[in-house]
């Protein structure tokens, strides 16, 4: 049950775009789309903002989209805005019927 | 709205006890696999337990198996967490989650367990 592998950090300008990845194996991310990731602002809880990698729940901005090549996944933010800058972790299910994080990225809006 | 509210976490000593508990309201609570996740401080999300809906299925982290158990009790809306031998790499905040689909949504506001002599 290894991390899922986040860069630490990552950053960009307004109005620019960043990706953030999501490496697993064919275990869990390359394994189902079950990959979701998770927008956490410093002490508070999880917010879902991809699930089934690449659909976004009712309310998220449609600035957030995810998509998936083989084991990484990727969370890409366009349209940077100084609210984004936050922590974000991907999850997946895996074919031990267990779920997995990554380790988190922070984002900086520079 | 759909609300998960924890409770239970304090401080104890290494190889104690306790159980947490996690109040949800606003939805049909049996229909929906339930979940654990902590997060040490400072440090990033782990996934710990998992219930289905009517507790029959369950799976756990290998670094708690044998020593955590989840439950849930649908009469009353709640989900537990029983962790038993607590080490100091316990210590987090542990969050309870509904499992919609196979993503975590929402999540409680945490509750936290430090673990220290």
């Amino acid at each position: 049950q290894s991390a899922l592998t986040q860069p630490g950090s990552v950053s960009g300008s307004p109005g620019q775009s960043i990706t953030i990845s999501c490496t697993g194996t064919s275990s869990d991310v390359g394994a189902y789309n079950y990959v979701s990731w998770y927008q956490q602002r410093p002490g508070k809880a999880p917010k879902l903002m991809i699930y089934d990698v690449s659909n976004r729940p009712s309310g998220v901005s449609n600035r957030f989209s995810g998509s998936k090549s083989g084991n990484t996944a990727s969370l890409t933010i366009s349209g940077l805005q100084a609210e984004d800058e936050t922590d974000y972790y991907c999850s997946s299910y895996t074919r031990s019927r267990t779920w997995v994080f990554g380790g988190g990225t922070k984002l900086t809006v520079l | 709205e759909v609300q998960l509210v924890e409770s239970g976490g304090g401080l104890l000593q290494p190889g104690g006890s306790l159980r947490l508990s996690c109040a949800a309201s606003g939805f049909t609570f049996n229909d929906y696999w339930m979940h654990w996740v902590r997060q040490a401080p400072g440090k990033g999300l782990v996934w710990v337990s998992h219930i289905n809906g009517d507790g029959s299925r369950i799976t756990y982290a290998d670094s708690v198996k044998g020593r955590f158990t989840i439950s849930r009790d649908n009469a009353k809306n709640t989900l537990y967490l029983q962790m038993n031998s607590l080490r100091a790499e316990d210590t987090a905040v542990y969050f309870c989650a509904r499992g919609d689909g196979w993503q975590f949504d929402p999540w409680g506001q945490g509750t936290l367990v430090t673990v220290s002599s």
